[in-house]
């Protein structure tokens, strides 16, 4: 149990456009989900906090403008990266929290590639 | 300043041997450890969870211990295997606001 899935697992898209990534809890409810961007070579880093139902937390230097989040039900969160640019180019990660334990679990990660 | 260190950050043994990767922290409380293993390419795998009172906790050839007073946690491997070969972050959980501190990971490589 406590599987999370993201799609698409790889995207390569065109610079000027925008691509959606969606996080899903498969097997719980998530009242909060994370994502997290990771460069090559690097730690995690936590972009926004999502909660069901309302807006999402940016974390300082995050533009929410440029990456929308939306977490409109308890097994579904997504992160749309709008005018994508080569240097959005990363590993999107999510993790979403179980709320009878508030456990977390991550996804696998999405590559995105802006060319 | 990073409040979770790892080091060291990055380690080559030969498959069969044992290493000993070690993570410094100063969130203060805490309410839980955690090292997780990420393949490349793939999102972190939670390998164990300790909290405050919890000093060792073991998931197969994975042993991490935990020195509340010290604020140091180590993750032990016991006789690697080539697929041992990935980052290995440690996450100390802030229990103020549920926020999760991660380390900057070290990346081990298992040679045959």
């Amino acid at each position: 149990g406590a599987v999370v899935s993201q799609h698409p697992s790889w995207v390569i898209c065109k610079s000027g456009t925008s691509v959606k990534i969606e996080c899903r809890s498969l097997d719980f409810q998530a009242t909060t989900m994370f994502w997290y961007r990771q460069f090559p070579k690097q730690s995690l880093m936590l972009m926004a906090t999502s909660n069901e139902g309302s807006k999402a937390t940016y974390e300082q230097g995050v533009e929410k403008d440029k990456f929308l989040i939306n977490h409109a039900s308890l097994t579904l969160s997504t992160l749309t990266v709008t005018s994508a640019h080569p240097e959005d180019s990363s590993f999107y990660i999510c993790s979403a929290r179980r709320t009878a334990n508030y456990e977390q679990y991550f996804g696998p990660g999405t590559r995105l590639t802006v060319t | 300043k990073n409040q979770v260190e790892q080091s060291p950050q990055s380690l080559i043994i030969l498959e069969g041997k044992n290493c000993t990767l070690q993570c410094n922290y100063t969130v203060s409380p805490f309410s839980n450890l955690r090292w997780y293993k990420q393949d490349t390419g793939r999102g972190p795998v939670s390998l164990t969870i300790m909290t405050f009172s919890e000093n060792t906790k073991s998931n197969g050839r994975y042993t991490a211990t935990l020195d509340a007073d010290t604020k140091q946690s180590s993750l032990h491997i016991t006789a690697s295997q080539l697929s041992d070969s990935a980052s290995y972050i440690c996450v100390v959980s802030d229990p103020n606001n549920n926020d999760m501190r991660f380390g900057a990971g070290t990346r081990l490589t298992v040679k045959p």
